[in-house]
């Protein structure tokens, strides 16, 4: 049973180009959260979508991000015009349901550097 | 937003020493606590979540409590060894939203 998956590793990008980011989720997962990690700061909440839904977007920029998780396939996170400030570590997780208690499976990150 | 720290920031423990690092709250506003521990270029992976004051969780030599009424969580390493060299975070969660600590990263030499 594989954990959660994200790929690439490691993304370098230009400024001005875009960046996606992808996750697959555990088997049997149907939640899926999307962290970031700037430099010198904590893991913080951008995001949690359910298949096809996005529920709350909340900790997202308001301007060049997106996120979706279709109906097939990873959770696709996009960043649009990438900017030097983008660099950071994002981090997706997945867990069975939704609640405040349920464990949350993280994926190694995908660490993201514009140059 | 659920306000969390940790401290110490960072810790050396000698092989076989216990020891022990807090996780602080202002406010017991919140459903449950999270302990992770993430080694270096690994998945953090979920040790304890207690929702209860008084909760005690225990997974081999790491133990951790819950003090709801005083604002503290602390997390216990007894003989420490090598392999607990990581950094251990501390996330408060409402919902589905983790609300995550700084982290106290463990040293442990040999």
């Amino acid at each position: 049973n594989a954990g959660v998956m994200q790929n690439p590793r490691h993304l370098v990008r230009r400024r001005g180009q875009e960046a996606r980011l992808r996750c697959s989720p555990m088997k049997g997962h149907s939640h899926v959260y999307w962290y970031r990690q700037l430099p010198e700061e904590g893991l913080k909440f951008m995001v949690y979508l359910q298949k096809e839904n996005i529920i709350d977007e909340s900790g997202m920029p308001k301007e060049r991000f997106s996120a979706e998780f279709p109906k097939e396939g990873p959770s696709i996170l996009r960043i649009q015009q990438v900017v030097r400030g983008d660099s950071a570590a994002y981090f997706c997780a997945s867990s069975p349901s939704g609640q405040a208690v349920t464990e949350a499976f993280f994926g190694q990150g995908t660490r993201l550097t514009v140059v | 937003i659920l306000n969390v720290e940790q401290s110490p920031q960072s810790l050396h423990v000698q092989e076989g020493d216990s020891t022990n690092f807090t996780c602080s709250f202002p406010s017991s506003n919140f459903y449950a606590l999270h302990w992770y521990r993430w080694e270096t270029a690994k998945s953090p992976e979920a040790l304890f979540v207690m929702t209860l004051n008084g909760d005690e969780k225990k997974k081999g030599r790491i133990s951790a409590t819950l003090n709801t009424k005083e604002g503290y969580s602390y997390l216990y390493i007894k003989g420490s060894q090598p392999e607990d060299s990581a950094t251990y975070l501390c996330a408060l969660s409402n919902d589905y939203k983790l609300s995550f600590g700084a982290g106290t990263t463990v040293t442990v030499r040999a």
